[in-house]
């Protein structure tokens, strides 16, 4: 079974700009998160999705944060524009909701910097 | 809103000591998750504890939830230098909703 895939990898930009990130579920997984990792902390949610509809985004700044999951399945996030304390790694998750059984998988993450 | 304290932040041992994390909430938990994640790497996860006084065991590793349901503990025996990373407990945002909300971890370092 394929894993949760992320892309890129690591992403370099100025502070200003603004950046995309791409995430691919595990097939059939009806929720998708985006977390924010930032060095020496654990993974903090920022949206999720349960199908292509938002369940929570309480802690996504809606400023210069949005992110759409438009069929689904795969979704994006973005960030525009980008400040300096938005370097960190983003995580996408997946998970097939059962119950309390909302175990999540992670993908490798996208490692973010803004110089 | 939920949240999870996890201490220490960090642990040095050397190979063939034993390790153990712990993790408090100040409000009961429906269920306590544990994740690891290795240096560079994504969350992986181990192991969920749904029921009051629950203890599992993978190998060396062996989970527990409190009586109370809120706090949890996890006890590396012999650590290895395979279990390097940091380990995280995740507990239900509350509220009716299971979004897992993470504690800041505990990175395990071992010296061979």
């Amino acid at each position: 079974e394929a894993g949760v895939a992320q892309s890129p990898r690591y992403k370099i930009i100025e502070k200003r700009q603004s950046v995309a990130f791409w995430c691919n579920p595990i097939s059939g997984h009806a929720t998708l998160y985006w977390y924010q990792q930032i060095l020496g902390q654990g993974p903090k949610l920022l949206i999720q999705f349960q199908n292509n509809g938002v369940v929570d985004d309480s802690q996504l700044p809606k400023d210069r944060f949005s992110a759409e999951r438009l069929k689904g399945v795969d979704s994006t996030l973005k960030i525009q524009p980008a400040k300096l304390e938005d370097s960190a790694v983003y995580l996408c998750a997946s998970s097939k909701v059962s119950g309390s059984e909302n175990i999540q998988y992670f993908g490798a993450g996208t490692r973010l910097s803004v110089l | 809103g939920q949240q999870v304290m996890q201490i220490p932040q960090y642990q040095h041992v050397q190979e063939g000591e034993d390790f153990t994390t712990y993790c408090n909430s100040s409000t009961t938990l429906s269920n306590i998750q544990w994740y690891k994640q290795r240096p560079g790497g994504h969350p992986v996860f181990l192991i969920q504890l749904v029921k009051s006084g629950e203890v599992k065991k993978q190998k060396r590793l062996t989970f527990q939830f409190g009586e109370a349901k809120k706090n949890s503990s996890l006890h590396i025996t012999a650590t290895q230098t395979t279990d390097v990373g940091t380990y995280f407990c995740a507990g239900p945002r509350g509220g009716g909703s299971y979004i897992p909300t993470f504690g800041r971890g505990t990175s395990l370092i071992v010296h061979p």
